[in-house]
């Protein structure tokens, strides 16, 4: 069974330009999530999908930041314009539920660098 | 947010057990999950624990809770370099929430 795949593995941007990140998540997972993981951290919930809808974004930073998933299944992670701080590992994981048990699986990541 | 809080480091020897710590907040936490992430890569799910539970047994791994002290920890059995990683605890708060501790460095000396 293929993993959650992600891409670009890694992206050099000045600041100010937009930036994408795509995410497919394991076939027959219904939640999506898109962590930030700056270095030395843990991840931090950026959103969360239940299929198609959005259903935490709290913590998505809306100026610049938006996500969409089409049809319950691919993502895609924007960001516009790219700051200075942004430069980070984006995460994404999907998740099946088994009775009460979420069981995460994560993506390698996109390593970004704005400069 | 939840606070989930790690030691930083811990270092032992190939052959050795390593015991990593955690501490959380919530005690309406169900679910307690351990991670570990190679450089370079995701985080890999090793093994969880449903919190009316206080000791879960996975082949070398030993998860041991104190829910009275929200205390969690993770025992690796027989330490081998390739155990070398950061690992993060994670609590699953309310509906499919988790929060992530910053990671031990776990460094296994030959």
């Amino acid at each position: 069974e293929a993993g959650v795949v992600q891409s670009p593995r890694y992206k050099i941007i000045e600041k100010k330009q937009p930036v994408a990140f795509w995410c497919n998540p394991i076939s027959g997972h219904n939640t999506l999530y898109w962590y930030l993981q700056n270095l030395g951290q843990g991840p931090e919930l950026l959103i969360r999908y239940e299929n198609e809808e959005a259903v935490d974004d709290s913590q998505l930073p809306k100026d610049r930041f938006s996500a969409e998933r089409l049809k319950g299944v691919d993502s895609t992670l924007k960001i516009q314009p790219a700051e200075l701080g942004d430069s980070a590992v984006y995460l994404c994981a999907s998740s099946l539920r088994t009775g009460e048990v979420y069981e995460q699986y994560f993506g390698p990541g996109t390593r970004l660098t704005v400069t | 947010g939840e606070d989930v809080e790690q030691s930083l480091f811990l270092s032992v020897r190939e052959g050795d057990s390593s015991v990593i710590n955690c501490t959380y907040t919530d005690s309406s936490s169900t679910y307690l999950y351990w991670y570990k992430q190679e450089p370079g890569a995701g985080l890999q799910l090793l093994t969880y624990i449903f919190s009316n539970m206080d000791m879960k047994q996975d082949q070398r791994l030993t998860v041991l809770l104190n829910k009275k002290d929200k205390h969690l920890s993770l025992r690796i059995a027989d330490t081998q370099t390739g155990d070398s990683a950061i690992y993060f605890c994670a609590e699953r708060s309310g509906f499919n929430k988790f929060y992530f501790g910053s990671g031990t460095k776990l460094n296994v000396k030959p």
